[in-house]
Formats: structure tokens, C-alpha cells, sequence
């Protein structure tokens, strides 16, 4: 079973520009989630996505969006590039079952490091 | 607000000796817990997961962790180290609805293996 893919591995930027990161989830996974994992801040959550739709948003700026294709795959896209959005971004995903309440585990990519200079 | 401690950011064993590595949450209901690990230049691997069933959870490379309702703690153990345990450790925790599905991460452990 192919793993959630992220592409690219690394892109570099300049302040002020602006990146689009992709990720593939695992076959069958109708939920995406990015997290941003920043030197000295740890992993915080940015987005969710499922079934097409933004669920839940964490605390970051409306310049960090993306978006979720039929297929599942989705796109985080991050505007007007500054230097301490400088980090590696995860995506994860994980099935929801419909007749649950349960948590089914989240399953990360490798991730893509984003470096603004 | 959910929220996950992991005492000690860095961790040194030697090759063979008790893993211990430490995890206390604060949530308003009964969470669902987890822990990763991450080698460098990589994700995040999930090592374990409990979700309210039996609270001694047995994981993947010989790790497990024990869910202690009276001490909010979910520390993580393993018998003996290996070499290939060096990286580093978070712990997790996510409330059990359809609502609040993100992960709320500590600040991570890097455990350091010694020969």
C-alpha cells in the first residue's frame, strides 16, 4: 500500500512569493490534514480537509489555504511568502468511519520543507 | 482546551537499557492518544495509538504505553534500547469527535541511544 505522498521534497522561495505544496493521500483516506513543524514551535495544525470541504483551521493567517480535489488529494498554498513561514510541512491522512465516533490515526508523508530567503 | 506535556526534550540511554519517555495531557473528556516517532528527515511514523479499550497499548519495534486516567500520563517504554531508537518522539492527543480532529502534538523528546 503506496504511503501519503508529498511533493516536492524541498522548494525555496523568496519573501513576498508565493508556494503550492501537494499531497496524496493513501488509497482509500478521505481526510487530509497539513501541519507546519517550525524550528523552535513544534508541530502545529493548519488545516483539515475532508470529503472536499475545510473542517477545522488552526491559528495561522488566511494567506495559508488550500483545497481538496475529487480525488482526495489536496494543496496547501501559502501567499505573500515570509521569512518564518520558513518550515517542513507534513500532510496527513486518515479514513473517517461514517458510523463512528472513533479517531482512526493519522498517517504522515515525508514532507516538504519550505526554505524563504 | 486539549494540551500535551512531554517531560525532558532530550533523553539519553544506553544501547540496552529501559526507555522512558514521558507524556502527560490535560483534556476536558477522555481523549484518544498517540505517539509518533520521527527519524531525521522524514514524517512521522505512528509507533502506538489508545483509544479507550485496553489501557496498556502495545505498539510497533517493541514499544508500549500505558494510559493512567489518575495521572493524566501516557508515558512511553521499551525493554531494552537499540541503536536504530535514536530519533525523535511526540506525543499526541485528539478528541474523540467528528469536530476536533487535529492533532494537539507536545514539543517532542529526541532520545540519544549510547554504545
Amino acid at each position: 500500500e503506496a504511503g501519503v505522498t508529498q511533493s516536492p521534497t524541498h522548494l525555496i522561495k523568496t519573501r513576498g512569493q508565493q508556494a503550492t505544496l501537494r499531497c496524496s493521500p493513501i488509497s482509500g483516506h478521505t481526510s487530509v490534514y497539513w501541519y507546519q513543524q517550525a524550528l523552535g514551535l513544534g508541530l502545529q495544525f493548519l488545516l483539515w480537509y475532508d470529503e472536499g470541504e475545510e473542517r477545522n483551521r488552526g491559528n495561522f493567517p488566511p494567506r495559508f489555504s488550500g483545497r481538496q480535489f475529487p480525488n482526495y488529494s489536496s494543496e496547501l498554498n501559502v501567499n505573500a511568502l515570509e521569512l518564518e513561514d520558513s518550515a517542513l510541512y507534513l500532510c496527513a491522512s486518515s479514513s473517517i468511519p461514517k458510523r463512528s465516533l472513533s479517531n482512526q490515526p493519522q498517517h504522515f508523508g515525508d514532507g516538504t520543507r519550505l526554505s524563504i530567503l | 482546551a486539549q494540551s500535551v506535556t512531554q517531560l525532558g526534550s532530550h533523553v539519553s540511554v544506553s544501547e540496552g537499557a529501559l526507555v522512558l519517555l514521558r507524556c502527560n495531557y490535560s483534556s476536558s473528556v477522555p481523549p484518544y492518544l498517540f505517539w509518533y516517532v520521527q527519524y531525521p528527515n522524514q514524517g512521522l511514523q505512528l509507533l502506538l495509538k489508545y483509544t479507550s479499550a485496553a489501557t496498556l497499548v502495545k505498539g510497533i519495534n517493541g514499544f508500549e504505553a500505558e494510559f493512567k486516567k489518575s495521572e493524566t500520563s501516557f508515558h512511553l517504554t521499551k525493554p531494552s534500547a537499540h541503536m536504530s531508537d535514536a530519533a525523535e518522539y511526540f506525543c499526541a492527543v485528539s478528541r474523540p469527535n467528528q469536530g476536533a480532529q487535529k492533532l494537539v502534538f507536545g514539543q517532542g523528546t529526541r532520545l540519544t541511544i549510547n554504545p
